[in-house]
């Protein structure tokens, strides 16, 4: 069973703090790396993507990735208040863009 | 680009009776994707299609469930026979098929209730 695993949370971080967000998955023949973010009630929204060993920088977000470690993570600096939802990581199974494989999401609370 | 769009927003229907759900996805994207989410669960994949063809489903999606995606449109996901552990959010996603792993954009979904 293919798995990607989070940490649930809460993360609480204070307004202005840099959030740090964790993701590891168990195919290694995994090919490419997407965060979404998802507020309560609300359907996923693609924030970042990434697809070789390294960081990846867009606004305040930057995307790592090491396929060694089969580990992803997601930075996210000058926290927010509208930045508090839940961050999906997901997990392509195939080269070419079949499936998404989900994490559960950590809840992130940014407090002002 | 107006989206993914998905309709209806929400449906509560009594146990043993067949819904549907439409999805339009964006319009150039030829790859539409259905997933379904429960809560505190990220989406689980039900199916997607390349064009007009069916090319994967998942072992979560039982006889109950049938998508189509005539001409290559818009796609239709009907349950039949409704029941209570089919109560979730309804998810459709639709991208580009060629280049490298073509992201994924979700539509606002479709609530489904049973009760």
């Amino acid at each position: 069973q293919k798995e990607v695993e989070q940490n649930s949370g809460p993360l609480s971080v204070p307004e202005g703090a840099i959030a740090s967000l964790n993701c590891t998955y168990s195919d290694r023949g995994s090919q490419s790396f997407f965060w979404y973010r998802q507020y309560s009630g609300k359907s996923p929204e693609l924030i970042m993507s990434i697809y070789s060993n390294g960081d990846k920088e867009d606004g305040r977000f930057t995307a790592q990735l090491n396929k060694a470690s089969q580990y992803v993570s997601l930075l996210i600096r000058d926290s927010q208040p509208s930045d508090s939802a839940t961050y999906l990581c997901a997990v392509n199974e195939k080269e070419y863009g079949n499936k998404l494989v989900f994490g559960a999401g950590t809840i992130l609370r940014v407090k002002s | 680009d107006t989206g993914v769009s998905q309709n209806p927003r929400h449906k509560i229907t009594k146990r043993g009776q067949n819904v549907t759900f439409r999805c339009d996805p964006i319009s150039e994207h030829n790859r539409l994707y259905w997933y379904r989410q429960t809560l505190g669960q990220g989406p689980e994949f039900l199916t997607y299609f390349q064009n007009e063809a069916q090319l994967e489903k998942s072992r979560l999606l039982s006889d109950r469930f049938s998508a189509e995606r005539p001409k290559g449109s818009f796609s239709t996901l009907e349950i039949q026979r409704t029941e209570q552990g089919d109560s979730a959010m309804y998810l459709c996603a639709s991208s580009l098929g060629v280049g490298l792993n073509q992201p994924q954009h979700f539509g606002d979904g479709t609530r489904l209730s049973i009760l």
